[in-house]
């Protein structure tokens, strides 16, 4: 059972440009949460999808941001337009329908803005 | 509102040493505490989960504790390795929403 795969590992951008970043969750799993991480900072979450659903995107960034879990593939994550701060991590982690389960994590997209 | 404050912030020890660092957790309703390990530049490994009935949980050389009533969680390391420098991140989990909190982490670095 294949883990939560991200891809791509890493990814530049120049500005103004658009990045889109891919999740695909464990076997069974049909939640997804998106989170950001700054360097030397904690993950800050973003946004959490059900299939085909946006749950909770509370925080996300209202512009040039936008996520997506269609009932087949993977879950994308849009960035227009990128500026230099969007330079972070992007984690993405999966769990089982409930609201206490364990979030199992990707090994994250490095995003780098030029 | 939900919060999770944890200390210290990073932490310095030498190999072979104990350390025990600290979750203070604001959740309501409060369903579960994970400890999670973050080694740098990967996705964040959950070590153990402490639920409201129980007060102590070890994973190998990891021991959770959980007291609910003061809503203090503390993850003590034993007989540190090289290999445990990395950031211990403490989520607390709410029956009432799919979003669990997030604490900032302690950076902890083991040196030889």
């Amino acid at each position: 059972n294949a883990g939560v795969m991200q891809n791509p590992r890493h990814l530049v951008r120049r500005r103004g440009q658009e990045a889109r970043l891919r999740c695909s969750p464990m076997k069974g799993h049909s939640h997804v949460y998106w989170y950001r991480q700054l360097p030397e900072e904690g993950l800050k979450f973003m946004v959490y999808l059900q299939k085909e659903n946006i749950i909770d995107e509370s925080g996300m960034p209202k512009e040039r941001f936008s996520a997506e879990f269609p009932k087949e593939g993977p879950s994308i994550l849009r960035i227009q337009q990128v500026v230099r701060g969007d330079s972070a991590a992007y984690f993405c982690a999966s769990s089982p329908p409930s609201k206490t389960e364990k979030l199992f994590f990707g090994s994250g997209t490095q995003l780098s803005v030029l | 509102k939900n919060q999770v404050e944890q200390s210290p912030q990073s932490l310095i020890i030498l190999e072979g040493k104990n350390c025990t660092l600290q979750c203070n957790y604001t959740v309501s309703p409060f369903s579960n505490l994970r400890w999670y390990k973050q080694d740098t530049g990967r996705g964040p490994v959950s070590l153990t989960i402490m639920t409201f009935s129980e007060n102590t949980k070890s994973n190998g050389r990891y021991t959770a504790t959980l007291d609910a009533d003061t809503k203090q969680s503390s993850l003590h390391i034993t007989a540190s390795q090289l290999s445990d420098s990395a950031s211990y991140i403490c989520v607390a989990a709410s029956g009432g929403s799919y979003i669990p909190t997030f604490g900032r982490g302690t950076s902890l670095i083991v040196h030889p």
